[in-house]
């Protein structure tokens, strides 16, 4: 079991559905980050949070909105996502971004997009 | 030119055997170097951080960084079927947020 909680662990969902993705730790990171994994590749950072405020998005479309809403918790709202969306979303955290600490990784949520 | 170069396997070895995983890099300002194992299915799990050139052991793995020639290792002794799974490289400047992953091994171990 990882300390970094992520549900639900699969996501069945169409193009016009709205759904969440929520993460927990409770590490007492201050840093925490929304990553993208397709089959075969690395993940792909996505957005980083510090201290509950949006410091980094990767130039990621709209149809993805994350909300850092305490310390502990990470969510990312999907809405009219496309078939290309599917893929494996992974939440990290650290202690602080910028210093040289490890990232550590729950385990995802496997979304498929219909 | 990747910044991190990974061989992607996969590759297959019998039980037992030392099992050696490299990632070569270009940029010289990388200073941290982890390690992850990434099971099918699950998230990636942190196996080794390193720093600074030389060796660090913790229980059968053993990471190796040489900055001198931009080369990192990890190998495996006594490899296990429960050692099957994807390696992946990570490394990162001082001061930066962003992880640069190399593209993963996969390994199988033969019982």
């Amino acid at each position: 079991d990882t300390e970094v909680t992520q549900t639900p662990k699969h996501l069945v969902m169409g193009m016009t559905n709205k759904k969440s993705l929520k993460c927990e730790q409770h590490m007492g990171h201050r840093a925490m980050y929304w990553y993208k994994q397709k089959a075969k590749k690395p993940p792909e950072l996505m957005f980083v949070y510090s201290y509950e405020k949006l410091s980094i998005n990767e130039s990621v479309p709209s149809r993805f909105s994350p909300e850092c809403p305490n310390s502990s918790l990470l969510n990312l709202h999907l809405h009219a996502l496309q078939p290309e969306d599917s893929a494996l979303y992974l939440c990290a955290s650290s202690q602080r971004l910028g210093l040289p600490q490890p990232q550590h990784f729950g385990d995802g949520t496997r979304l498929s997009i219909l | 030119q990747k910044e991190v170069e990974q061989d992607p396997g996969p590759l297959s070895v019998p039980e037992g055997a030392i099992v050696s995983l490299n990632c070569t890099y270009s940029n010289s300002a990388f200073q941290y170097f982890m390690w992850y194992r990434q099971y099918s299915r699950k998230g990636p799990e942190l196996l080794m951080y390193t720093y600074s050139s030389g060796n660090k052991e913790d229980g059968r793995f053993t990471a190796q960084v040489d900055k001198s020639s931009k080369y990192i290792s990890l190998f495996i002794r006594d490899s296990q079927p429960s050692d099957s799974a994807t390696y992946l490289c990570a490394m990162i400047t001082s001061g930066t947020y962003k992880y640069i992953f190399g593209t993963g091994t996969r390994l199988k171990v033969l019982a």
